[in-house]
Parts: C-alpha cells; sequence; structure tokens
C-alpha cells in the first residue's frame, strides 16, 4: 500500500542552524501539509501546499520557515535558523486529487531535536 | 474558526472492557470528523473518517464512531479493548476544499491486563 515517506526520522542540530526536513508523499496525491507536534502536545498545522505555492499556512509558519517541491516527488520544510521551540515532531501529510473525503495520510514523522 | 475539545486527557480500561473516547467539535458547516490513533513515537494512523450519511461509521481494528449534530459530538468506542489498543488518540475535525485538519489534545489510553 503506498505510503508518506519522511527522512530523516531524528534530526539533531544546535540552535540558529538550518535544517531541512524532507517528505515524499503519496505518488499521485497533488495537495501537501506539514504540521507539528511539541512532545505532549496537540498537533498543529504549519502549511498546505498546492499547485507550488502555498494554499494555506498558519501563524506558526512565519519567516524562519520555507516549503519547496524541488522535485515530482519531494516536499521540504525548511527552517532557516532553528530554536529550542522549535524542537517537535513534523509530520508530512497529503491527500489525492480525487478525495472524497478530505483524508490526509500521514507520514511516521521526523523528530528534531535542537540544542 | 474550528475547534475540537478532548475531554479526556488519560483514560485507563481493562482488557476485554467496553470504550469510549469524547470529541466534541466546534465548526459551522457540515464538518470533515476523523479519528487517528498514535502509537508511541510513530505516526498517525487514520481510524475513522465522517463526512455524511450513515451517522455510525466503522472503522479499521473494531473501532466506530457515532456523529450527533445535536451534541456536536463524534465519540469513538469498542466493544472490547485489547492490550494493542494502547496509544493515544486524536479527534480531528476538517473542511471542504482540502483545508488544514484540527486536531484536539488527544486521549491516552492506558489498557490494564
Amino acid at each position: 500500500e503506498p505510503e508518506v515517506t519522511q527522512t530523516p526520522s531524528h534530526q539533531v542540530t544546535q540552535m540558529g542552524q538550518e535544517v531541512i526536513l524532507r517528505c515524499v508523499p503519496i505518488s499521485n496525491h497533488l495537495y501537501f501539509y506539514w504540521y507539528r507536534q511539541i512532545l505532549g502536545q496537540k498537533v498543529e498545522f504549519l502549511v498546505s501546499f498546492y499547485n507550488n505555492e502555498i494554499s494555506e499556512k498558519s501563524e506558526i509558519f512565519d519567516d524562519q520557515f520555507s516549503v519547496e517541491r524541488p522535485d515530482g516527488s519531494n516536499f521540504t520544510l525548511k527552517i532557516r535558523s532553528t530554536k529550542l521551540e522549535d524542537s517537535a515532531m513534523y509530520f508530512c501529510a497529503s491527500i489525492g486529487q480525487g478525495a472524497r473525503y478530505n483524508e490526509q495520510f500521514f507520514g511516521p514523522g521526523t523528530r528534531l531535536t535542537v540544542l | 474558526a474550528q475547534s475540537v475539545t478532548q475531554p479526556d486527557i488519560h483514560i485507563t480500561v481493562s482488557e476485554g472492557a467496553s470504550l469510549e473516547l469524547r470529541c466534541n467539535y466546534s465548526y459551522g458547516a457540515t464538518p470533515y470528523l476523523f479519528w487517528y490513533v498514535q502509537s508511541p513515537g510513530q505516526g498517525l494512523q487514520l481510524l475513522l473518517k465522517y463526512f455524511s450519511g450513515d451517522t455510525l461509521v466503522q472503522g479499521i481494528k473494531g473501532f466506530e464512531a457515532e456523529f450527533k449534530r445535536s451534541q456536536s459530538s463524534f465519540n469513538l468506542r469498542k466493544p472490547s479493548v485489547h492490550w494493542s489498543d494502547a496509544a493515544e488518540y486524536f479527534c480531528a475535525v476538517g473542511a471542504e476544499g482540502r483545508r488544514a485538519l484540527t486536531f484536539g489534545s488527544g486521549t491516552r489510553l492506558q489498557v490494564q491486563p
């Protein structure tokens, strides 16, 4: 069964460093999302992406964040200068063109630890 | 703005007992409703979804949920819990147009032998 994949599974970085989290959505999906989950808290929406542009973003998604679909398969989240509070699990999700119920398929997540 | 409330932070049940996890939502139109399960260190797996039609929906792993518009609820149920059901359960609401999902804060389920 097709699935969303994410790499790396765990990323450790120093405060102020740039990180890029990678996602490979399901191959025929066209809508892409990033969410994050700070340890012990709820899953929060960051950004959605369709047709090579951001379609929706939350207040969390400030100028430190950017997303890109550099090729036909990858979808990336970049954090330019990481802060301690960026430590969280980051989930990628995608939806197919014909999805009837807005059902989002989630990847396994990347745990980001900022020291 | 849409919102989801899961009133129970932590629930403990005995194996074989029945389970009901509560979810209340706030949304102006007919919502898309979802239950996801997250095992420790894992991603989010969709258990079931509701948009329209029969208000009792069946999902994977023997779970079901009932949509009650009058109560703005979408409670998750299972008649007999297995030890492998121990996990965190998230209720989520979505809108049309492939908008972002809004998640509740989750309910952690512990299963006693």
